[in-house]
């Protein structure tokens, strides 16, 4: 199986603040890279996939890059809403496996 | 726009078979990849497998031997059968549904449906 490791688990930030997360494959996953929202009592959001492109609907603010095993998501300028836990996801190969998770809280 | 709806029971006893059913609406289950994955209390989501809407499927080897997932493309309906369930089962099931099986991502999602493993 493909491991998905996140950095950092958890984080505090400001509304305002830009952030980034990262995500690294235990093996080139090529740009089968995919970034989802999940709030607490909701279902995941898709927020981004193939690394880079934004699923229709959510904000620009919104940025992913990388390739091969590193990949990083990042929210331009936070907003209140955006306070979530964020997953990435290996779509190259079965079994697709998720990172362990990034909680964003409010500092 | 496409619509998915989790349904079934939300206990299970244990070393008895979990059954969810997924309803689409709003579009065809046709020509995509049903996802089912979950979430224990607190945890990070776990992929258990997919039907295409021809009826093949691919499953988690964690959990295969104990995995059922079918199709009914005339109720617009799939569904997940887990036999032998512990309380390590106990979690949030959702469904979900993937455009393609080239990077496999979950576009469109249930609400999900929380089933406890308790006697």
């Amino acid at each position: 199986d493909i491991q998905m490791t996140q950095s950092p688990s958890s984080l505090s930030a400001s509304i305002g603040d830009r952030v980034t997360i990262t995500c690294r494959a235990s093996q080139s996953i090529s740009n089968y890279l995919n970034w989802y929202q999940q709030k607490p009592g909701k279902a995941p959001k898709l927020l981004i996939y193939a690394a880079s492109i934004l699923q229709t609907g959510v904000p620009s603010r919104f940025s992913g890059s990388g390739s091969g095993t590193d990949f990083t998501l990042t929210i331009s300028s936070l907003q209140s809403e955006d306070f979530a836990t964020y997953y990435c996801q290996q779509g190259y190969s079965t079994p697709y496996t998720f990172g362990q998770g990034a909680k964003l809280e409010i500092k | 726009q496409v619509q998915l709806q989790e349904s079934g029971p939300g206990l299970v006893k244990p070393s008895e078979t979990l059954s969810l059913t997924c309803t689409v609406s709003g579009g065809s289950i046709s020509y995509y990849y049903w996802t089912w994955i979950r979430q224990p209390p607190g945890r990070g989501l776990e992929w258990i497998g997919f039907i295409y809407s021809s009826g093949s499927t691919n499953y988690n080897p964690s959990l295969k031997s104990r995995v059922t997932i079918s199709v009914d493309t005339s109720k617009n309906q799939f569904s997940l059968k887990l036999s032998s369930v512990t309380a390590a089962d106990t979690a949030v099931y959702y469904c979900a549904r993937a455009p393609s099986d080239v990077n496999y991502y979950m576009d469109v999602w249930g609400k999900g449906t929380t089933v406890t493993v308790s006697s």
